[in-house]
């Protein structure tokens, strides 16, 4: 089983500023098959990236997905109040499970 | 547009048993592989099973291996998961989302708004 090490746990910046969470795989990630979800609070989580750097419908491009084998980034640009949110990242490379990491909280100031 | 209703959440014994449903609209069910995911309360996104889009290959996470039951019915655009000897731990709202792709490796690109599940004496 993969296990993904999101850091850091809690991220705190200014509307305006740049966004740097990062997910980690305990192994490589096959095909680059690792997806970003955003999830506010009370709702269902949203996908925001998948295959490692290919937006989702609708999502605007202030977010990007980047890496390869172990190493994986989403950056967020140009911070906004909305992006308030907590951040997950999940495999889905090769076989099940499809595990997701645990987390990064961005708040907004 | 896409939609995913959970429903059969509830209170339950430890022990006892569930089955939660998700009726789908929108997109043709029977191409694409379905996915439960859970959330404990405060706590974050954990994958529970997969189905592929026939229903010929399953797969659970080792934390429900042997009491959870994912299965699906093609003709009735609705997605299941049976769970039997239900834990305190289960206790999560549990989401059913849908691939992305047919192949079930694949991110999940619709999500239901969830199903609460309390196992609790």
């Amino acid at each position: 089983e993969i296990v993904l090490t999101q850091s850091p746990g809690t991220l705190s910046l200014s509307p305006g500023e740049r966004a740097t969470l990062s997910c980690r795989a305990s192994q490589s990630v096959w095909s680059s098959y690792l997806a970003w979800y955003q999830q506010k609070a009370g709702q269902a989580p949203r996908l925001l990236i998948y295959d490692a750097s290919s937006r989702a419908t609708g999502i605007p491009d202030r977010f990007s997905g980047s890496g390869s084998g172990t190493d994986f980034t989403l950056t967020i640009s140009r911070l906004e109040p909305e992006d308030s949110a907590v951040y997950y990242c999940q495999q889905y490379g090769s076989s099940p499970p499809y595990t997701f990491g645990q987390g990064t909280n961005l708040e907004i100031k | 547009e896409v939609q995913l209703l959970e429903s059969g959440g509830d209170l339950a014994q430890p022990g006892g048993f569930l089955r939660l449903s998700c009726a789908v609209s929108g997109f043709t069910f029977a191409n694409y592989a379905m996915t439960w995911v859970r959330q404990a309360p405060g706590k974050g996104l954990e994958w529970v099973s997969v189905i592929n889009y026939s229903g010929g290959n399953t797969y659970n996470a080792d934390s429900v291996k042997g009491r959870f039951t994912i299965s699906r019915d093609n003709s009735k655009n609705t997605l299941f998961l049976q769970m039997n000897s239900l834990r305190v731990e289960d206790t999560a709202i549990y989401y059913c989302a849908k691939g992305r792709r047919s192949d079930w490796r694949s991110s999940l690109d619709s999500w239901g708004q969830g199903t609460l599940v309390t196992v609790s004496s």
